[in-house]
């Protein structure tokens, strides 16, 4: 049980152009749900925390007009890399919970490499 | 605000032995979650082991436990008879009983000699 889905697993695009990544909760609802990035060698960063129906919450740093981040449901959270650069490749994992003293389950992450 | 630090970027086992990766945090909080996940180079985060501040007792999962010293805010994690597949990026993560972000350490890098 709680297995998270991440889509696509790599995604290599132009500069310019804009990129979705889908996070879904499979087997469980998720009323909150995480989204990483994680530069090589290094640990994971917080880019912002999604809660269901709401305005998800930006950590300090990340432009939120940069990366969209839609919770429509309690199984699915996008993430939108706009307008992308250089700069935005990455690799970004997100998580996905029920409740606040539950553990976090981790999808596997999107590979994103603009050109 | 929390920290997390692990002192050790990379750690190197022999295949059998045992290791103990540290990891040390700052913390207000009474009540918490401490957490170490494994990165293999797949990069999937797979969840360890858990704690929770309020239990005095060592958590154990197998051949890994920890040893959690609330007062020197210190949570290192012990594998016991490593294997191969041990081999990974482990990252030592906080979190508050609510609100529940996950503050990652920098990570250490274990790899196991056959």
């Amino acid at each position: 049980g709680a297995v998270v889905s991440q889509h696509p697993s790599r995604v290599i695009c132009k500069s310019g152009t804009s990129v979705k990544i889908e996070c879904r909760s499979l087997d469980f609802q998720a009323t909150t749900m995480f989204w990483y990035r994680q530069f090589p060698k290094q640990s994971l960063m917080l880019m912002a925390t999604s809660n269901e129906g709401s305005k998800a919450t930006y950590e300090q740093g990340v432009e939120k007009d940069k990366f969209l981040i839609n919770h429509a449901s309690l199984t699915l959270s996008t993430l939108t890399v706009t307008s992308a650069h250089p700069e935005d490749s990455s690799f970004y994992i997100c998580s996905a919970r029920v409740q606040s003293n539950q553990p976090q389950h981790f999808g596997d992450g999107t590979r994103l490499s603009i050109l | 605000a929390q920290t997390v630090t692990q002192s050790q970027p990379e750690m190197s086992v022999q295949e059998a032995e045992t290791v103990t990766l540290s990891c040390t945090y700052d913390t207000s909080e009474s009540d918490y979650y401490l957490f170490w996940y494994k990165q293999p180079p797949s990069r999937q985060m797979i969840l360890v082991i858990r704690q929770e501040a309020y239990k005095q007792q060592n958590a154990t999962e197998n051949r890994f436990s920890v040893n959690f010293q609330k007062a020197a805010k210190s949570f290192s994690l012990k594998i016991s008879d490593s294997q191969l597949g041990d081999a990974a990026m482990y990252f030592c993560a906080y979190s508050r009983i609510q609100g529940g972000k996950l503050i990652f350490g920098q990570g250490t890098e274990l790899s196991v000699k056959p």
